[in-house]
């Protein structure tokens, strides 16, 4: 089956406090992104790449890193994270037929 | 810029009725349009796209939408509403020349739907 993983779900964490968001894609895409989500403001764009080791910014990247060594992994990086990055995040690959997105990792950050 | 609006945070519909969310867009160009649908604690589905062609689109779920290019509007729409469908509905746009292949969003749409 054709899926976008995310891990974890849930994250709860402290300010200040390194972690990492994982992604994996099975379907070959060469394009894949990262979104928040955020009531009132619908989804924004963090981060994007469009193959190996090609990433760029989106609209919301401050705070935020990612990664692309290899095709199907594209995790997101918080190096130290404050409240105001507390959301629901979505990673997606695009390919010919459309956009498929992971099922969200809520994070909250106290 | 390109932008989509929704203009309705939410709404409501009796079981059985016809429904309508609002979308309009800006964008430069023949824009690639989406309809997503996200229920409580799950991710975002797919729901329907209008790339070219016909202006109305049909989807999953019984669900479908009009393209206007002249209201620039792509406003989705179910003939019978079900308790079922009550969730947030998000409209997206890909600009064709949008470097990344970027969607932007609208702000959600929150549809309650009451028996």
């Amino acid at each position: 089956e054709a899926q976008v993983t995310q891990n974890p779900r849930y994250l709860i964490t402290v300010t200040g406090k390194k972690l990492t968001v994982t992604c994996s894609q099975n379907m070959n895409h060469e394009y894949m992104s990262w979104y928040r989500q955020d009531p009132g403001l619908g989804l924004r764009q963090i981060y994007y790449s469009m193959n190996v080791e090609v990433t760029d910014k989106g609209d919301v990247p401050e705070g935020y890193k990612v990664s692309r060594k290899e095709k199907r992994n594209f995790p997101l990086i918080l190096e130290s994270p404050s409240p105001n990055q507390t959301s629901l995040y979505f990673c997606a690959s695009q390919g010919e037929l459309g956009y498929t997105f992971g099922s969200g990792t809520r994070l909250t950050v106290v | 810029a390109q932008s989509v609006a929704q203009p309705e945070d939410q709404v409501n519909v009796a079981e059985g009725n016809p429904l309508t969310v609002k979308c309009t867009y800006s964008v430069s160009g023949n824009p690639y349009l989406f309809w997503y649908v996200q229920y409580p604690n799950r991710g975002l589905q797919f729901l329907l796209k209008y790339i070219t062609g016909d202006n109305l689109v049909k989807g999953s779920y019984g669900f479908e939408a009009e393209f206007n290019k002249s209201q620039t509007s792509f406003h989705l729409k179910k003939p019978s509403a079900l308790v079922s469908d009550s969730a947030l509905y998000f409209c997206a746009v890909r600009g064709l020349y949008n470097q990344g292949g970027k969607l932007i969003f609208g702000q959600g749409t929150e549809l309650s739907v009451k028996p």
